[in-house]
């Protein structure tokens, strides 16, 4: 959801354990989308993509799935490790060019 | 290959003054985007660029930001005046295919007081 000022949503896991961190989108019109991770004091980093006519689509420990009917997307990161720590941004696309982030999602990970 | 540069990263200047950020994209990449990104925030589009053409800059405060990305690859980002709510970070990114997988520089702090 939205988050005011410094109040992002937390996730906090255990080192080792799988992370699911959850995005809701807004445009049913969207066909594209991405997750980016951001660590303090840098840019945002791709992470991972996925287009409207895939449900799921995996990488190096994440897998992001995607739920047009509700509008939904999720990234899994499994084994998350302490490195892993850091705003994790959705973003969806429409019709190509312009990309909008959503609000964030912090991700702790307890050693 | 090298990152999206920008400079400077830190920059505090009073309200009503006026600043401006540098930011030299990947080589090859035609697209070019500025955002900011307030504490807490998501990133938030000011303006795109297509090589040296405005692709959209419907969020982008004319009455005091400015941009231009001359020749299409390096571009400055301007603010005059300042207010205190410009206080943010501004990210520059580019991509090679518009709105794909865009590459962040470190973004310039800006402090308005």
């Amino acid at each position: 959801g939205e988050s005011v000022g410094l109040h992002l949503p937390t996730l906090s896991v255990q080192e080792g354990d799988n992370s699911i961190i959850n995005c809701a989108y807004s445009n049913s019109a969207s066909d594209y989308f991405i997750w980016y991770k951001q660590e303090s004091g840098k840019g945002p980093q791709f992470i991972i993509d996925i287009r409207s006519n895939m449900d799921k689509r995996q990488g190096q420990r994440v897998t992001v799935l995607l739920n047009k009917t509700v509008k939904h997307l999720s990234l899994q990161i499994a084994a998350t490790q302490p490195g892993d720590s850091a705003v994790y941004f959705c973003a969806e696309n429409t019709g190509g060019f312009k990309t909008i982030f959503g609000a964030g999602t912090r991700l702790f990970v307890k050693a | 290959e090298a990152g999206v540069a920008q400079s400077p990263r830190y920059k505090i200047i009073e309200k009503r003054q006026s600043v401006a950020f540098w930011c030299n994209p990947i080589s090859g990449h035609a697209t070019l985007y500025w955002y900011q990104q307030i504490l807490g925030q998501g990133p938030k589009l000011l303006i795109q660029f297509q090589n040296n053409g405005v692709v959209d800059d419907s969020q982008l405060p004319k009455d005091r930001f400015s941009a231009e990305r001359l020749k299409g690859v390096d571009s400055t980002l301007k603010i005059q005046p300042a207010k205190l709510e410009d206080s943010a970070v501004y990210l520059c990114a580019s991509s090679l295919i518009p709105g794909e997988e865009l590459s962040f520089g470190p973004g310039t702090r800006l402090t308005v007081t």
